[in-house]
């Protein structure tokens, strides 16, 4: 079973970069047709979707987000990373990782793994 | 971006009762459209993906049909374990969009 954990500080101060590590188990970062992705929620808000890397390195943002983001991965610790900059007020969210798999036989995709959050506050 | 309309927002029921929840989008998504279930302190779980297929291991009083802008989610007899909150979101597209989310509560 994959399972995916969230990790970072829960507090960032307003202009400074927010950095979130995600930690695949049970799976690899570096196998298969996945999309490795990111999603936040702010308090009492819905879901965004922040952007994916591919497996083969590949990545997609939000065009929302303005260039602040980036996302890689680190194959050697089966990891993939978040970092957003410059962040604001509005950047206070739970922050998710998730996979993004397409299943050939119904030619769709879903976020079919995710992780359990991990709330960031972006306050001086 | 694809704009997804969910509805109701929140919805009281009882025990047995059968739920529908549903999702609309602002163009057509073919049938692009995952169901998610989120209980409070946890990760979301898939339930419903490519609009109608149970993921594996969901039980099978779940169910999802539609295609092109508007979709369904239907939980044929609640279950005390159903109160959560669903959302919908479109896999046709990027960037890839949510709907607002439905809560299901304790009537």
């Amino acid at each position: 079973q994959v399972q995916l954990q969230e990790s970072g500080p829960g507090l960032v101060k307003p202009s400074e970069t927010l950095s979130l590590t995600c930690t695949v188990s049970g799976g690899s970062v570096s196998s298969g047709t996945y999309y490795w992705t990111w999603i936040r929620q702010p308090p009492g808000k819905g879901l965004e979707w922040i952007g994916y890397i591919f497996y083969g390195g590949s990545t997609r943002y939000n065009p929302s987000l303005r260039g602040r983001v980036t996302i890689s991965v680190d194959k050697s610790k089966n990891q993939f990373s978040l970092n957003l900059n410059s962040v604001i007020a509005a950047d206070t969210a739970m922050y998710y990782c998730a996979r993004e798999t397409y299943y050939h036989r119904s030619g769709s995709n879903t976020l079919d793994f995710w992780g359990q959050g991990t709330l960031v506050t972006v306050s001086s | 971006d694809i704009q997804l309309t969910q509805s109701p927002s929140f919805l009281s029921a009882s025990v047995g009762d059968r739920v529908t929840i549903t999702c609309r989008a602002s163009q057509d998504i073919s049938s692009h459209l995952a169901w998610y279930q989120q209980k409070p302190g946890k990760g979301p779980t898939v339930l419903i993906y490519a609009a109608s297929t149970l993921q594996s291991g969901v039980p099978s009083r779940f169910s999802g049909s539609g295609s092109g802008t508007e979709f369904t989610l239907t939980i044929s007899s609640l279950l005390p374990e159903d109160y959560a909150t669903y959302f919908c979101q479109q896999l046709n597209d990027y960037p890839r969009t949510f709907g607002g989310g439905t809560t299901v509560d304790i009537k």
